[in-house]
């Protein structure tokens, strides 16, 4: 079965330095890849999508992904982040052969001054 | 403005008494679903809704009932609740398919069950 793997649970980092938050998908079948990011007290909302083309993808607040099929993997990455991005972000996924979703556990990222 | 509308934000019961949380929205979205968000766990789904009338089972579905009788509308039912529901729900609406279109999330309800 299709799954979703987030290693890391929490990852502390000080402001204006890199990160790289990391998600890895079971399937060797074609996967549309999705992160999503959860506020504070927040729904979660859409951050950045991998379809097709081009597997660097970016989202317009910065972070960037790159859609990896020999390791497969979709990572999350920033350059410089914000005390701002202070936040849980969610890998997701659809279960292939079936109609159903499935979002990881989660890296609650924590952004230190 | 477009966006998926959950109600109540906070609900404590006690065990057994029939609950009833709301969901709609107003984006005319044919997909619709149920999570419910536990520390460590992720968000994990209960039911999901292709269409009005079609409804299937997610990963969590026992004790839960729901229904998509409007395409607007997704109530998620809970006939006698216990205490290990407490948690985080969401609901969330797809275009057509989250894998492609991706999801919009409601506020949340924070269910307590005593």
């Amino acid at each position: 079965a299709q799954s979703v793997t987030q290693l890391d649970s929490q990852v502390p980092v000080f402001e204006e330095a890199p990160v790289e938050l990391r998600c890895n998908y079971s399937s060797s079948v074609s996967v549309y890849l999705f992160w999503y990011v959860q506020y504070p007290n927040q729904g979660l909302q859409l951050l950045l999508k991998y379809l097709s083309g081009s597997t660097l993808v970016e989202s317009i607040n910065g972070f960037e992904a790159e859609f990896n099929k020999s390791q497969t993997s979709f990572h999350l990455r920033k350059p410089s982040v914000h005390i701002s991005d202070t936040a849980e972000y969610f890998c997701a996924v659809r279960a292939p052969g079936t109609y159903k979703y499935i979002f990881g556990t989660g890296t609650r990222l924590k952004v230190l001054a | 403005e477009a966006q998926v509308t959950q109600n109540p934000r906070y609900l404590i019961t006690v065990t057994g008494k029939k609950l009833t949380v709301t969901c709609s929205q107003n984006m005319n979205h044919e997909y619709m679903s149920w999570y419910r968000q536990d520390p460590g766990l992720g968000l994990r789904q209960i039911y999901y809704s292709m269409n009005v009338e079609v409804t299937d089972k997610g990963d969590v579905p026992e004790g839960y009932k729901v229904s998509r009788k409007e395409k607007r509308n997704f109530p998620l039912i809970l006939e006698s609740p216990s205490p290990n529901q407490t948690s985080l729900y969401f609901c969330a609406s797809s275009l057509n398919t989250p894998w492609v279109d991706g999801y919009t999330f409601g506020s949340g309800t924070r269910l307590t069950v005593v």
